[in-house]
């Protein structure tokens, strides 16, 4: 079947803008999470969303900002965008509580 | 607040040699905890978990065991090959009933040659 789908792949934006980030997960997966992978900081939480509603947020600026719709495919915003938010944005979803997240490719997102 | 520590690295082995990449951690529950591997370019993947005390994961000849009283969960692989060389995560998962998190170590990075 297939994993988890994130688009698109590689994006560059300038300092000021806002980007959109989409992830569709495991067909029957109602639950996806954000991460931010980056070289200082490793990977750090971003939120968690299941059936629509945002369950866990991460320490991160109210420019961040996510949503899932009712099929469980999830988007997420960042505006005004900094140089520091270069990063790769991975995506993961599973199908329940105790089970292990399956994880996206990513969006590698360039800010220049 | 939860953290994992795993060694240092990067880890450079040749091949078919013993592998042991250290993973300690903090959590105030009873935290589930994984190892993800992440290969170049790519996302991570979940290479084995464990849910409670004395459990041992295991996959592709890997293997961890939950180890409550050092709150410890290192990962070991009897004889490594070159495709084995990728960066490996040790995470833990904690607060199932509101929502959950995966805390991240730091990553190792594991070069295996020929």
């Amino acid at each position: 079947k297939a994993g988890v789908t994130q688009t698109p792949r590689y994006l560059i934006k300038t300092r000021g803008q806002q980007v959109t980030l989409s992830c569709s997960p495991i067909s029957g997966h109602r639950s996806v999470s954000w991460y931010q992978q980056t070289p200082g900081q490793g990977l750090q939480f971003l939120f968690e969303y299941f059936s629509e509603t945002q369950r866990n947020k991460g320490n991160f600026p109210g420019r961040f900002s996510g949503r899932q719709f009712s099929n469980s495919r999830s988007e997420m915003n960042v505006s005004t965008l900094e140089l520091g938010d270069s990063a790769l944005y991975l995506c993961a979803s599973r199908l329940k509580a105790g089970y292990g997240y399956t994880f996206g490719s990513g969006t590698r997102l360039t800010v220049v | 607040g939860n953290s994992v520590t795993q060694m240092e690295g990067p880890v450079t082995l040749s091949e078919e040699a013993f592998l042991t990449i250290n993973c300690t951690y903090t959590a105030t529950g009873y935290p589930s905890l994984f190892w993800y591997v992440q290969y170049p370019g790519e996302g991570l993947q979940l290479l084995l978990k464990a849910t409670k005390a004395d459990d041992k994961g295991s996959n592709k000849g890997f293997e961890a065991t939950y180890r409550k009283e050092t709150t410890s969960f290192h990962l070991e692989k009897g004889s490594v090959q070159v495709s084995d060389s990728a960066v490996y995560f040790c995470a833990l998962s904690e607060g199932e009933t509101s929502g959950s998190r995966l805390t991240f170590g730091e990553g190792t990075q594991l070069t295996v040659n020929p």
